[in-house]
């Protein structure tokens, strides 16, 4: 159980355009999701919290009329990247926590952005 | 904010040996969780082992332990018994109450066959 899928996997996107990142939990209400991004061979940087009917909560230095975030369901979020540029290229990852095991996070694949 | 620390880059292991992976954490807090993530190529995030700050036992996950020191603030892994498929890259990752997971720069795991 505890699974997270993402969708798409990867997305080549031209610059000026948005991209919609999805993020479902398959078998459990996931209570809050995360965003994170990563650059290749560093660490995860949490972009947003959000948690199911209420506004995400963006950490220092995250755009949030660039990054939107939604989180409509126990089930789903989704991230748009708006007016995308080569500098938004990255690797990018959600989580969620939920369902009674709020002590642990459930990551999904990872969703591979790339800006033209 | 809370600080994870991974101060090795990198470390090689000869298959069926055993590596250690260092990791400090900064907190005021006294109830908190610590994990240790493996990310393989594939870049799936993988769970290895969590450890409760109230509990004084050592996790262990069949090949996968930990040596927690509270009082010294350090939280390392150790992989018995190295196979091929451990090599990834491995964070360390502390939370306290609030959800939030702060995570170390990562260790890059090789495995020599």
């Amino acid at each position: 159980g505890a699974v997270v899928s993402q969708h798409p996997s990867w997305v080549i996107c031209k610059s000026g355009t948005s991209v919609k990142i999805e993020c479902r939990s398959l078998d459990f209400q996931a209570t809050t999701m995360f965003w994170y991004r990563q650059f290749p061979k560093q660490s995860l940087m949490l972009m947003a919290t959000s948690n199911e009917g209420s506004k995400a909560t963006y950490e220092q230095g995250v755009e949030k009329d660039k990054f939107l975030i939604n989180h409509a369901s126990l089930t789903l979020s989704t991230l748009t990247v708006t007016s995308a540029h080569p500098e938004d290229s990255s690797f990018y990852i959600c989580s969620a926590t939920g369902g009674g095991r709020s002590n642990e996070q459930f990551f999904g694949p990872g969703t591979r952005l790339t800006v033209l | 904010a809370q600080t994870v620390t991974q101060s090795q880059p990198e470390m090689s292991v000869q298959e069926a040996e055993t590596v250690t992976l260092s990791c400090t954490y900064d907190t005021s807090e006294s109830d908190y969780y610590l994990f240790w993530y493996k990310q393989p190529p594939s870049r799936q995030m993988i769970l290895v082992i969590r450890q409760e700050a109230y509990k004084q036992q050592n996790a262990t996950e069949n090949r996968f332990s930990v040596n927690f020191q509270k009082a010294a603030k350090s939280f390392s892994l150790k992989i018995s018994d190295s196979q091929l498929g451990d090599a990834a890259m491995y964070f360390c990752a502390y939370r306290s109450t609030i959800i939030k997971l702060s995570f170390g720069a990562g260790t890059t795991v090789t495995v020599r066959a």
